[in-house]
């Protein structure tokens, strides 16, 4: 069974700096791009970043850019994003996802674990 | 960027079919994924690649698309239909969401 457990959430101040992990287990995690994906308090789902399944290729939207990594270690089945510069609008519940592909593409997102909150805030 | 319209809220009487719709410029053109949402949980993948359904999501759920919108079906609809539906697309190697929409089961 597919299992995807994030932790690191919790509150920060404005321009602080948080790093999210995800415990994946269940799939053999190496083969399979990975996502974050957010939501803010009562909003709708924001894709935030994606990763290929060596690491090799990232990708960010234009809102995390430069501020927001993703990486992963595929010996420890982690999924990481670390975010510096944090802002009051990144509040949000913060998902990791499965793409069914090991490249990062035009693929859906399968697999869903239950989320980590980050509370931007002074 | 690529923006995906959906209709706020969608209502529909118990045991009716549902059609929740997702707008782009030519949308027919690419995979379409569909996700629904319940209060406090995550969402849960019900249609990909416009009209493909994962294992263990009911018949009643179906998916098409075509020109400059694509559309979930929810046929039978159930109280415990009653929950958020997102779609999804790929564009520009970004993963774009639409703004959802709250579908009521009366």
């Amino acid at each position: 069974e597919v299992q995807l457990v994030e932790s690191g959430g919790g509150l920060v101040q404005p321009g602080g700096s948080l790093r999210l992990s995800c415990a994946a287990s269940g799939f053999t995690f190496s083969s399979y791009a990975m996502s974050w994906v957010r939501q803010a308090p009562g909003k709708g789902l924001e894709w935030v970043s994606g990763i290929s399944g060596s690491g090799g290729s990232t990708h960010y939207a234009d809102s995390v850019k430069g501020r927001f990594t993703i990486s992963r270690d595929n010996s420890k089945n982690t999924l990481s994003l670390q975010m510096n510069n944090l802002r009051a609008e990144d509040t949000a519940v913060y998902y990791c996802a499965t793409f069914p592909s090991y490249d990062y593409g035009d693929f859906e997102l399968d697999y869903w674990g239950q989320g980590t909150l980050v509370t931007v805030s002074s | 960027s690529y923006d995906l319209t959906q209709p706020l809220s969608v209502s529909v009487a118990l045991g009716q079919t549902a059609r929740i719709t997702c707008g782009g410029n030519n949308i027919g053109t690419k995979n379409v994924h569909w996700y629904l949402q319940k209060p406090g949980q995550a969402p849960v993948l019900v249609i990909y690649r416009d009209s493909n359904r994962p294992s263990g999501i009911p018949e009643r759920f179906s998916g098409s698309n075509s020109r400059h919108t694509a559309t979930l079906t929810i046929s039978r609809a159930q109280a415990g239909d009653e929950a958020d539906y997102y779609c999804q697309v790929w564009d520009s190697s970004l993963v774009v969401f639409g703004g959802g929409t709250k579908l009521t089961v009366l």
